[in-house]
């Protein structure tokens, strides 16, 4: 079967760094999506990998290793407005998203 | 309009009733998605469309039904509500089906009595 793990909860420290893993086991891999949502919102995008490495877009920084099916998002310098659910999503071999139930991060004065 | 619309934002509806979830995008995305979530798990794709005049099962597809008549519209219909259905429901919509990030609606909440 398809699975996509993240860890359910994470709390960090305004201003500190914080990285959020996810591994995945899928039919196939065409990209790894990281979104965020904030509680009773709609999800937003955030990255896309598709090829190994690191992808930085300011604050954030997605990572992948297709060999070992494993991703993080780095989320440096946080801010209270980063407190919100961060969902993993993978594209399968039928370019269909699998997401994962999503990270709750609370972030503390 | 901008963006992905639904509606309605919630509704609470008695066991066995009809009902029709709105979708109207006006990003002219080819591709539009269903999917429900509930606490603890991941966003489920109920039903979705390549493309106008296309529909295809998703993941948990059965008790819904859906449309793509026009670009723009993807309306979801409960042909008989059951209460394992209340959850939220969100639309989305991307360039295409491959790999392009997918707008989210904000969503309808929706609880079955």
């Amino acid at each position: 079967g398809q699975n996509i793990d993240q860890p359910t909860e994470m709390t960090a420290t305004e201003g500190a760094i914080v990285q959020i893993n996810c591994t995945y086991q899928t039919s196939g891999f065409n990209g790894l999506f990281w979104y965020q949502q904030h509680a009773g919102e709609a999800p937003t995008f955030l990255s896309y990998n598709v090829l190994d490495g690191l992808e930085e877009k300011g604050r954030f920084s997605s990572f992948l290793s297709r060999s070992k099916g494993y991703s993080y998002l780095l989320l440096k310098e946080l801010q209270m407005k980063d407190s919100a659910s961060y969902l993993c999503a993978v594209t399968d071999s039928n370019y269909q998203l699998i997401w994962g139930a999503g990270t709750k991060l609370i972030i503390k004065p | 309009i901008a963006g992905i619309t639904q509606a309605p934002t919630s509704q609470i509806l008695a066991a066995g009733r009809r009902m029709t979830l709105r979708c109207t995008q006006d990003m002219r995305h080819n591709a539009m998605y269903w999917y429900r979530q509930d606490l603890g798990l991941g966003l489920r794709l109920i039903h979705y469309s390549n493309t106008a005049g296309t529909t295809g099962k998703g993941e948990v597809p059965d008790g819904y039904s859906v449309s793509r008549a026009n670009t723009d519209d993807f309306p979801l219909t409960l042909a008989s509500a059951v209460p394992s259905q209340t959850s939220v429901y969100f639309c989305a919509s991307s360039k295409d089906g491959s790999n392009q990030p997918q707008h989210f609606g904000d969503g309808t909440r929706l609880s079955i009595l």
